[in-house]
């Protein structure tokens, strides 16, 4: 299987700090992982794209100075959020693809999510 | 621009009966559309994809380009089945592309 974790699965923060989530592909690699953020009762709406080595592509929308994403190997990426407000609460969700050219890689695997909350 | 537009936020259905959630999608190339399903308190899953034209789960779809749809049908639902589901649309080939998900159906099935 592809296997896709998050961590810390809940998160409890005060206004002003910063937190940082990580998103793992557990047994593949991902070139491509992707952020969302799923407001309650809602669909997921796409925060950004991180590739592996390069820069995120952030959707229209997202302040990239306020979501960092680090995609720094092929396991492996972060958002950070920076100087959190407690409108910034809410579930992050990742989801990794596989290296392009490898079997399954048009599929996305999910992240069991993050709840960040921000007093 | 790429939508992708599930009209219903709600399915409510009686065990037995049969199930048909909605997606219309608009996309000028050629799309990769997928069912993902996510059970209470667990993650977004897989259900199917158009391209393997599979049943899973007893769910089955088919991509209808003429009316640019992709309807997620069961002839027979389950409680277990209860669950929110999304339609996803992607670019084919589509190496790096993103995922555009509509807005979800959650599927109610009553015993």
């Amino acid at each position: 299987g592809a296997v896709v974790s998050q961590h810390p699965s809940r998160v409890i923060c005060k206004s002003g700090t910063s937190v940082k989530i990580e998103c793992r592909s557990l047994d593949f690699q991902a070139t491509t992982m992707f952020w969302y953020r799923q407001f309650p009762k809602q669909s997921l709406m796409l925060m950004a794209t991180s590739n592996e080595g390069s820069k995120a592509t952030y959707e229209q929308g997202v302040e990239k100075d306020k979501f960092l994403i680090n995609h720094a190997s092929l396991t492996l990426s972060t958002l950070t959020v920076t100087s959190a407000h407690p409108e910034d609460s809410s579930f992050y969700i990742c989801s990794a693809r596989r290296t392009p050219g490898t079997s399954g890689s048009n599929e996305q695997f999910f992240g069991p999510g993050t709840r960040l909350t921000v007093l | 621009a790429q939508r992708v537009t599930q009209p219903e936020k709600l399915l409510s259905v009686f065990k037995g009966a049969p199930v048909e959630l909605k997606c219309n999608y608009s996309y000028s190339g050629s799309p990769e559309l997928f069912w993902y399903v996510q059970y209470s308190r667990q993650r977004l899953q897989l259900l199917l994809r158009h391209i393997s034209r599979e049943s899973i789960k007893g769910f089955t779809a088919d991509l209808n380009k003429g009316e640019t749809s992709f309807h997620l049908k069961k002839p027979f639902a389950q409680e277990e089945d209860s669950a929110m589901y999304y339609c996803a649309l992607t670019r084919r080939p589509n190496n790096f592309n993103k995922f555009y998900f509509g807005s979800g159906t959650k599927l109610n099935v009553k015993p």
